[in-house]
Order: structure tokens, then sequence, then C-alpha cells
């Protein structure tokens, strides 16, 4: 059974710090790999996609990499500001369920960044 | 924002009764997916829906159902609500291809007392 685990629960930096958010995952049969950031109370955007022959993705400050052997990915954001403070998560998508649809999250991470 | 919109954003419901919770998928996406998350928890998994068929389901009783309509909408429909369904819920959309990025809506927060 494939689970998503995500490190640290909650995070606090200061303003201009760079940072990076871990996932696991315990079963390496995934299609891809997807980071969401959710505001609180509300849904999900989507930050960056990962197909499992891909190794890392970038977006601005933000870059995400993949090592589906170990079953981990890492978010790095770059020179954080207060409006990145919202909770992150990871999503895999399983290659046995592909066309389900399904995805399996993490918890999350809930970042703060202080001024 | 993605294009994917669900209605109602917030609802309130004594246990019991049955809620209907709507959503509309981002233009060109034939799939819908819907997610329940309790507070503090990552999205679970409830359903999918491709040409107006359930196409996969998590670990949710047969109380949990829906629709997709031939516009590529859905309806997420739970019957006898228990307390424990209190949480937000989540509509996805992406095409048919398993390479495709999902887009959330805002989702709907089900509050049941």
């Amino acid at each position: 059974k494939q689970e998503v685990t995500q490190i640290p629960a909650a995070l606090s930096v200061p303003e201009g710090e760079n940072l990076v958010l871990n996932c696991s995952f315990t079963d390496s049969a995934i299609y891809n790999l997807q980071w969401f950031r959710q505001d609180p109370g509300k849904g999900l955007t989507s930050l960056l996609l990962i197909q499992s022959s891909q190794r890392e993705q970038t977006s601005g400050r933000l870059n995400a990499s993949l090592d589906k052997s170990s079953g981990r990915s890492t978010l790095y954001i770059a020179a954080s500001q207060p409006g990145d403070s919202a909770t992150y998560l990871c999503a895999v998508r399983p290659a046995i369920q592909s066309n389900t649809g399904k995805l399996i999250f993490g918890q999350g991470t809930t970042l703060q960044v202080k001024p | 924002e993605t294009g994917v919109t669900q209605s109602p954003t917030h609802l309130i419901k004594t246990r019991g009764q049955q809620v209907t919770l709507r959503c509309s998928s981002q233009s060109g996406h034939n799939t819908v997916s819907w997610y329940q998350q309790a507070l503090g928890q990552g999205p679970q998994f409830i359903f999918q829906y491709y040409r107006e068929e359930e196409n996969g389901r998590g670990n949710f009783p047969p109380r949990f159902s829906g629709l997709q309509f031939p516009n590529y909408s859905s309806e997420l429909n739970v019957n006898a609500l228990e307390l424990d369904d209190s949480a937000l819920y989540l509509c996805a959309s992406s095409r048919r291809d398993r390479e495709t990025e999902a887009f959330f809506g805002q989702g709907t927060r089900l509050t049941v007392v």
C-alpha cells in the first residue's frame, strides 16, 4: 500500500531564507508526483508536476526534484517571502491505478515565513 | 485560477440528511475526481468519473455516490450524513491521459451537526 509522508509537519523561517520541504513515498511504482499549495480553508493550487521519467522541474523560485528509486521528492523554495506562507502538499499517482486519477497525498508541511 | 468551480462554498447539514455538492471542470478536461480533506489531513480520494461512469473508487462507503454529466460537470452526493463527514470536499479535473496535471477547485466546506 502506497504511503506518502511529509517532514517536517510545520516549519517557521525568517524572510529571505532558502528552504527545502521533503516528501517520501513507500512504493516507487508511480506515474508522476505533484506539489500543491493550500492556503487556509482553500482549495489546492498546483505548483509543479514531475513525471516519473524526470528528475526535476522548476518554476520561478520553486524547484522540485524526484528520486523515484529512493522514494523521495524535495521542494526547494528560494528567497522565501511572507506570501509563501501556506501548507504544501505532495501527491503521487500510483502507476497501477494511473487511469483512475487517484492521487495519494501526504499530510502536508505548514510553512510560516516571518517578515 | 484553475477554472474548476465548486458550489456551494459552505454548507451546514444535520446528521442523517443528504447533501449534493457540484463541480464544473476546467475547459478541455474530461475526468473529475472527488476528495475529502479532514482538518489537518491530506485529501483522501473518494472516486473519479470519466464518460459519465465511475472509474476508480477509494475506501468510502456506498452512501457516497456521484454523477458526471455530458458537459463533464459532476455531482457528489452523500446520504445519511454522519458527524465525521464534516470536511472540505475538493473536486479535481484533468484529461484522461496518465501524464496529466490535476487542477483543483476551491472546495466546499461541509459541516454536519
